[in-house]
């Protein structure tokens, strides 16, 4: 299947820095990528909607200036998280969707572990 | 897009088949079932898709009932490796990926 690979993999951070996250598409062209957050023994919860050359699309209860994400190519899209603190610290996913697989395949990165400290 | 429901655990033998099942009842006639793992600690992986027909691949099969309303993921032998979380998706186009508890698959040598 299509790869996705996001950067770095794990981060440690100090509390009031900011931190960015890259995802990539690897071998096809991703218009939309969707920004996902888990929480140990959740589920993965959608932050984010971003679709290439536009702003991204926010879901309730998250802060968009604090989630900062930017798809500026077909192939990348970066989250950056804003003046962090350790409730941040998560699991953050992404996704890509690739629009020439039978129904829209979505294919995720391999998530990158944020720590807050 | 439609939810769905699966049951939290289920044990497999290694070497034997595993069998998850997922209830969609309120699938609509353009939504696609999706099947995703997650191992501890790793992003979701795709394991197949299908929309009316059976579909089989180098990592399972998926079996569709004919009124779409249930579908069945099959590991045909399952390893160690298999031990992780499944999820049972349906969506529709572009939409983005609605992930429930999932089915919590443990391999049993």
């Amino acid at each position: 299947g299509a790869v996705v690979s996001q950067h770095p993999s794990w981060v440690i951070c100090k509390s009031g820095t900011s931190v960015k996250i890259e995802c990539r598409s690897l071998d096809f062209q991703a218009t939309t990528m969707f920004w996902y957050r888990q929480f140990p023994k959740q589920s993965l919860m959608l932050m984010a909607t971003s679709n290439e050359g536009s702003k991204a699309t926010y879901e309730q209860g998250v802060e968009k200036d604090k989630f900062l994400i930017n798809h500026a190519s077909l192939t990348l899209s970066t989250l950056t998280v804003t003046s962090a603190h350790p409730e941040d610290s998560s699991f953050y996913i992404c996704s890509a969707l690739d629009r020439f697989i039978s129904g829209n395949t979505i294919y995720f990165g391999e998530g990158s572990w944020l720590t807050v400290v | 897009d439609a939810k769905t429901t699966q049951p939290t655990s289920m044990d497999c033998a290694e070497g034997r088949a595993a069998n998850l099942p997922c209830n969609h009842s309120t699938i609509s006639g353009n939504e696609y079932v999706y099947w995703y793992r997650q191992i501890h600690s790793q992003g979701p992986q795709y394991i197949i898709h299908g929309l009316k027909n059976n579909e089989t691949n180098e990592m399972a099969s998926l079996i569709i009932t004919e009124d779409r309303k249930s579908s069945t993921l099959i590991l045909p032998h399952a390893t160690l490796r298999d031990t992780a979380v499944y999820y049972c998706i349906v969506k529709t186009g572009a939409n983005n990926l609605f992930f429930g508890t999932g089915t919590r698959l443990t391999v049993i040598p």
